[in-house]
């Protein structure tokens, strides 16, 4: 089982219609990320977060929440979908301690497309 | 604020050949550097973490220096093989000022080895 796991890997919606992107794993680190990446413009992060009761916005936070349910759970939603959200989006952990993120691992993705 | 640039963008090289690809940063304030491969449609998979301290890294065929100093990594591939092709990616933490908490990424290079 892969460490990183991403929930739905693909998914097509509607416009308006929320959605959830769940992320789960198994290497006990504290730190985790949502990114998306989009083609020409590589990995932005959305949202970050450093322990259960920590929530950070990353550079393009707009119209993303999330939710840090537990160590192991980090899940990112859009409220009212729009089709400029239409990208693939990563989880991604890591077992920083102060300033040094530390090494970054991947989940596998969630492709969404929004019509 | 840190960008990091990746150069060439694409290549392409027979199979066997060594090859060289490269990453420079604006901000060499650095904790550590992190080189990925991500196939098409897929997470990004980790090659290789430099520290700071260290001049470089080797893993198998692959070996990575950095140098702070002067803002650049490159990522060498002794031997290629049709199955490195992918695009790979750096990521170094960002400035002091925009946080050193998050990874900046570069666009990539995309490399295709042809058998």
């Amino acid at each position: 089982d892969a460490d990183v796991t991403q929930t739905p890997r693909n998914r097509i919606t509607k416009t308006g219609k929320r959605i959830m992107l769940e992320c789960s794993q198994t290497k006990g680190h504290d730190r985790m990320y949502w990114y998306r990446q989009d083609p020409g413009l590589g990995l932005r992060l959305i949202y970050y977060s450093f322990d259960v009761k920590d929530i950070n916005k990353g550079e393009i936070s707009d119209g993303y929440s999330v939710s840090r349910q537990a160590q192991a759970k980090f899940s990112l939603s859009l409220e009212s979908a729009i089709p400029n959200q239409t990208a693939l989006y990563f989880c991604a952990t890591s077992a920083g301690t102060g300033g040094n993120t530390g090494e970054l691992f991947f989940g596998e993705g969630s492709r969404l497309t929004v019509l | 604020k840190q960008e990091v640039t990746q150069i060439p963008a694409a290549l392409s090289v027979p199979e066997g050949e060594n090859l060289v690809l490269n990453c420079s940063f604006t901000d060499s304030a650095i904790y550590n550097l992190q080189w990925f491969r991500q196939d098409p449609g897929k997470g990004l998979t980790s090659l290789l973490l430099i520290q700071s301290s260290q001049r470089e890294q080797t893993s198998g065929r692959l070996n990575a220096s950095l140098d702070k100093s002067s803002g650049r990594s490159t990522l060498y591939i002794a031997a290629s093989q049709p199955g490195d092709s992918a695009t790979y990616l750096c990521a170094v933490p960002g400035s002091p000022t925009s946080g050193t908490y998050k990874y900046i990424f570069g666009t990539g290079t995309r490399l295709k080895v042809l058998a």
